[in-house]
């Protein structure tokens, strides 16, 4: 079983409507949570990262939420765009900077 | 914008090819990462290194090796290749210091007829 768990496995929604992403974990010791945008065909690029002590971070549309406490994480995308159609992928390390990736979730936004 | 490269973007071989996979980055890090990635599924980890001379094995097993030379500089070659290694190969490298932000190449897709 993953130690990552991303939900939805894909999603559809409207040009301008906004969308949340939900990362579930089991990874420990916890060290930081990152969330990446990955184009088709492209390497993943980095949206935001969190350690244990920050409960939220935003990067422009694109804001997530950590609860160590509970092992969720959520990335909200506010006025979804065409460009935002992607694969969004969520990152857990532990304290030996090892990394687990989760599946992703594939995002479409129609006009 | 992160300074990663990879070659070739697209590889499409016959089957019992030796191949190259080229990766290289002017950002100075010591932790380079090979991952590899079928469509619509998540990164594995095959292989890394933290520095000149040091290679490691990821947590899938992979028929290819890496060198690690110079710094910059983190090949991976497949002495020949199968149908089987058809799939998306994207190179990473980190940074030096907490929390490690990891820059990734834009990926080679390697298809094996």
């Amino acid at each position: 079983k993953n130690q990552v768990e991303q939900s939805p496995q894909s999603l559809i929604i409207l040009e301008g409507k906004n969308c949340t992403l939900q990362c579930n974990y089991t990874v420990s010791p916890f060290s930081n949570l990152r969330w990446y945008k990955q184009d088709t065909g492209r390497g993943p690029v980095s949206l935001t990262i969190m350690t244990f002590s920050e409960n939220t971070k935003s990067n422009g549309r694109y804001t997530a939420t950590l609860d160590a406490d509970t092992k969720q994480s959520s990335l909200h995308i506010t006025a979804s765009q065409l460009s935002d159609s992607a694969s969004y992928i969520c990152v857990v390390s532990d304290n030996n900077n090892d990394m687990r990736f989760g599946a992703g979730t594939r995002l479409t936004v129609k006009p | 914008e992160a300074d990663i490269y990879q070659t070739p973007r697209y590889l499409v071989i016959g089957t019992g090819k030796k191949i190259t996979l080229e990766c290289s980055q002017t950002m100075g890090h010591d932790k380079m990462y090979w991952y590899q990635q079928d469509p619509g599924m998540e990164l594995h980890l095959i292989h890394y290194s933290y520095g000149v001379n040091s290679t490691e094995k990821g947590d899938l097993s992979s028929e290819s090796t890496v060198s690690r030379i110079r710094t910059e500089h983190f090949p991976l070659t497949l002495e020949s290749a199968r149908p089987s290694h058809t799939s998306q190969y994207l190179c990473a490298s980190s940074g030096n210091r907490a929390p490690y932000e990891q820059y990734f190449g834009p990926g080679t897709r390697l298809t094996v007829t």
